[in-house]
């Protein structure tokens, strides 16, 4: 089983500045098959990104993703009061598996 | 594009219950879908998934053996039947759907595009 490692566990940022998100992966990630998840609280789970670096339909283009193998990355450009969430990246090219979460907090 | 759950509930440890989730706005038939549940403060666990026509499904090893996923396609309905329940099993559970490559006995998962809004599942006595 691929295990998935979000970092950093807390990212405290204001409204207007660039968020980076990191997800690792115990081994490499096939083909590129890496999705990212945006969640607020009492909400389900929202697509952003599929195969590493799609944005899901309707996602702003301040979201983008980037990464190959075992390292990717969630950039938000210039972060939004409604950005504020928890993210999770998922991968699908052995099985499936979740990370455990980044939570983007007000700063 | 709609999933709505719905039969969660209170159940005791060692009780069942049967979730659905309701498909609308799309073509139930052509997708792959999955339960993805959340434990009160914690993050997302992909619990079982099944394939378009139901030929192919999988299970988290911590539910293996306990649940059982099902399909109608008729009714565009997901099911989740869950039986010998335990206190870790206690969650919001997602219906959602994967735009997965499925053949008749086999399925290659993607990711979930659209999500339900859950439906909370209680064990306790």
């Amino acid at each position: 089983e691929i295990v998935l490692t979000q970092s950093p566990g807390t990212l405290s940022l204001s409204p207007g500045e660039r968020a980076t998100l990191s997800c690792r992966a115990s081994q490499s990630v096939s083909s590129s098959y890496l999705a990212w998840y945006q969640q607020n609280p009492g909400q389900a789970p929202r697509l952003l990104i599929y195969g590493a670096s799609n944005r899901a339909t309707g996602i702003p283009d301040r979201f983008s993703g980037s990464g190959s193998g075992t390292d990717f990355t969630l950039t938000i450009s210039r972060l939004e009061p409604e950005d504020f969430a928890v993210y999770y990246c998922q991968q699908y090219g052995s099985s499936l598996s979740f990370g455990q979460g980044t939570r983007l907090e007000i700063k | 594009v709609q999933l709505v759950e719905s039969g969660g509930g209170l159940a005791q440890p060692g009780g069942s219950l049967r979730l659905s989730c309701a498909a609308s706005g799309f073509t139930f038939s052509n997708y792959a879908m999955h339960w993805v549940r959340q434990a009160p403060g914690k993050g997302l666990e992909s619990v079982s998934g099944i394939s378009t026509n139901g030929g192919s499904t999988y299970y988290a090893n911590s539910v293996k053996g306990r649940f059982t996923i099902s399909r109608d396609n008729s009714r565009n309905t997901l099911y989740l039947q869950m039986g010998s329940l335990r206190a870790e099993d206690m969650a919001v559970y997602y219906c959602a759907r994967d735009p997965a490559y499925c053949s008749s006995t086999s399925c290659y998962y993607f990711y979930m595009d659209v999500w339900g809004k859950g439906t909370t599942v209680t064990v306790s006595s």
